[in-house]
C-alpha cells in the first residue's frame, strides 16, 4: 500500500516550541505531501516535497525526504496555538493520487 | 471562487433509508474524490472520478454509488444506509500536472445512521 503512516498519533507542546512529525511509506514515490487539518474542517495543503528532493521550506515548516528510509519529516518552528491540528501525510506513486494515514494529532498549549 | 462546496453539512438516517451527497467544485478540476472520515481510521478513499462521465472504486467502495454527469459535480449516494456508514464524508477535487496531484477538500458532511 501506497498509504503514509505517521508519527507519533498525538503531540503536545508548548507556544514557541518545535514540532516535529514522521511519515513512513512502504512503495517508491514520485512526491510526498503533507496537509493539516483543523477541527472539523476539511484538509489544508501545506507543503510537496518531490521524490528527487531532499529538503523544503515554506515559512515555518521545513520537510525533508529520505527515499532511502522511505520517510518524511515535517517540522513546525516556533509553534502558536493556532497550529494546534491533524497533520497528515500523502505520499503518491504511479497513479499519482495521493493516500492519506491516520494522522498526528498537534496540541500546542499557550 | 467558492472551491469545494458540500451539500447537506448535516444529515441523520435511519438505518435502510437512501440519500445523496452532493460535492460541488468551481476549479474545472479534472479528479474528483469521496472520502470518509472514521475516528482513528483516518481518510479511506471510496470511490474517486479522473473526468466526467467516469468513476472508479477506491479503498472501501461497497455500499456506496456514485455518478460524475458533469464535470463539476460529484455525486455519492447510500442507497440502504447501515449504522456503519456512521462517518464524515469529505469531496475534493484536483488537477494532475507533472505527477502532482493537489487535493482540495470541502468542509465535510457528517452523516448518522441510526
Amino acid at each position: 500500500s501506497q498509504q503514509g503512516e505517521e508519527d507519533p498519533q498525538a503531540l503536545s507542546i508548548q507556544e514557541g516550541e518545535n514540532a516535529t512529525m514522521n511519515c513512513s511509506y512502504k512503495t517508491s514515490i514520485n512526491n510526498l505531501q503533507w496537509y493539516r487539518q483543523n477541527s472539523g474542517r476539511g484538509l489544508v495543503h501545506l507543503i510537496l516535497i518531490r521524490s528527487n528532493e531532499r529538503e523544503k521550506h515554506s515559512g515555518r515548516l521545513r520537510v525533508t525526504l529520505d527515499t532511502s528510509k522511505k520517510s518524511s519529516s515535517l517540522l513546525i518552528t516556533a509553534s502558536r496555538a493556532a497550529d494546534t491540528a491533524s497533520y497528515f501525510c500523502a505520499p503518491s506513486g504511479g497513479s499519482y493520487i495521493p493516500t492519506f494515514g491516520r494522522g498526528t494529532s498537534l496540541i500546542v498549549h499557550p | 471562487n467558492a472551491g469545494v462546496t458540500q451539500t447537506p453539512k448535516f444529515r441523520v438516517l435511519k438505518t435502510g433509508q437512501s440519500m445523496t451527497l452532493l460535492c460541488a467544485q468551481d476549479m474545472n478540476h479534472e479528479y474528483m474524490y469521496w472520502y470518509r472520515q472514521d475516528p482513528g481510521m483516518g481518510l479511506r478513499l471510496i470511490h474517486y472520478s479522473v473526468g466526467e462521465g467516469t468513476t472508479a472504486k477506491g479503498e472501501v467502495p461497497d455500499g456506496y454509488n456514485v455518478s460524475r454527469l458533469k464535470k463539476q459535480n460529484f455525486l455519492l449516494g447510500l442507497e440502504s444506509a447501515a449504522p456503519s456508514q456512521t462517518s464524515v464524508y469529505f469531496c475534493a477535487s484536483s488537477y494532475q500536472t507533472s505527477g502532482i496531484d493537489t487535493q482540495y477538500f470541502g468542509p465535510g458532511t457528517r452523516l448518522t445512521v441510526l
